[in-house]
């Protein structure tokens, strides 16, 4: 299966700072999905963005497929921030995870 | 609709005991998905549905697992004679049925085996 690597593994934060996530994969994608992974082990999708960018609100996505990475931007983090950020990708019929970026936002 | 919806959210078993846990997905979602998501890793591929056909398994679904959705709407995941490896967060996903269609996850059934 394809390979994904996100970086990095661990950020702490202060609140109110701007933060780059990075999500690379190992082969040619048709779709990358953004997640956040709750306290509660629920994944909240973020943003589904094969190609392009994409913002909501604080949040903007950019995936670059003929490169084979993604960036998730955060901008004036909070603490409601925290968690885990994954990003998935999928060539077909499965997505593929990496393991994670953990945040940690501090007021 | 409230999105996909998972039970039990949480199940303590002894080791070799069976488990079923339920998945109900998005009703216009024709797709279902299991995943496996253990301590510091992310998801791991288990099996998907298209309708009632069960068009891929992992090689983790090992014979003790069985997956099936008999009227293509709801699914059930058996683990039988469970061990500690098995525990692990289930997390079901639906999808529209376009190739690689945006994932939406439940809350994840989380299993401990003692």
């Amino acid at each position: 299966g394809i390979q994904v690597e996100q970086s990095p593994p661990d950020l702490i934060l202060q609140e109110g700072a701007n933060s780059t996530l990075r999500c690379n994969f190992s082969d040619s994608v048709n779709n990358l999905q953004w997640f956040h992974q709750n306290p509660w082990g629920q994944l909240i999708n973020l943003f589904y963005i094969p190609s392009g960018t994409k913002q909501n609100g604080r949040l903007s996505a950019t995936t670059v497929a003929t490169e084979r990475y993604s960036l998730l931007y955060i901008s004036s983090s909070q603490t409601t921030d925290s968690g885990v950020y994954f990003c998935a990708v999928s060539t077909g019929n499965q997505f593929y995870f990496g393991t994670g970026t953990s945040l940690t936002v501090i007021p | 609709d409230t999105g996909v919806s998972q039970n039990p959210r949480h199940k303590i078993t002894k080791r070799g005991q069976n488990v079923t846990f339920r998945c109900d997905p998005i009703s216009e979602h024709n797709r279902l998905y299991w995943y496996r998501q253990t301590l510091g890793q992310g998801p791991e591929f288990l099996t998907y549905f298209q309708n009632e056909a069960q068009l891929e398994k992992s090689r983790l679904l090992s014979d003790r697992f069985s997956a099936e959705r008999p009227k293509g709407s709801f699914s059930t995941l058996e683990i039988q004679r469970t061990e500690q490896g098995d525990s692990a967060m289930y997390l079901c996903a639906s999808s529209l049925p376009a190739a690689a269609g945006e994932l939406f996850f439940g809350e994840g059934s989380r299993l401990t085996v003692l």
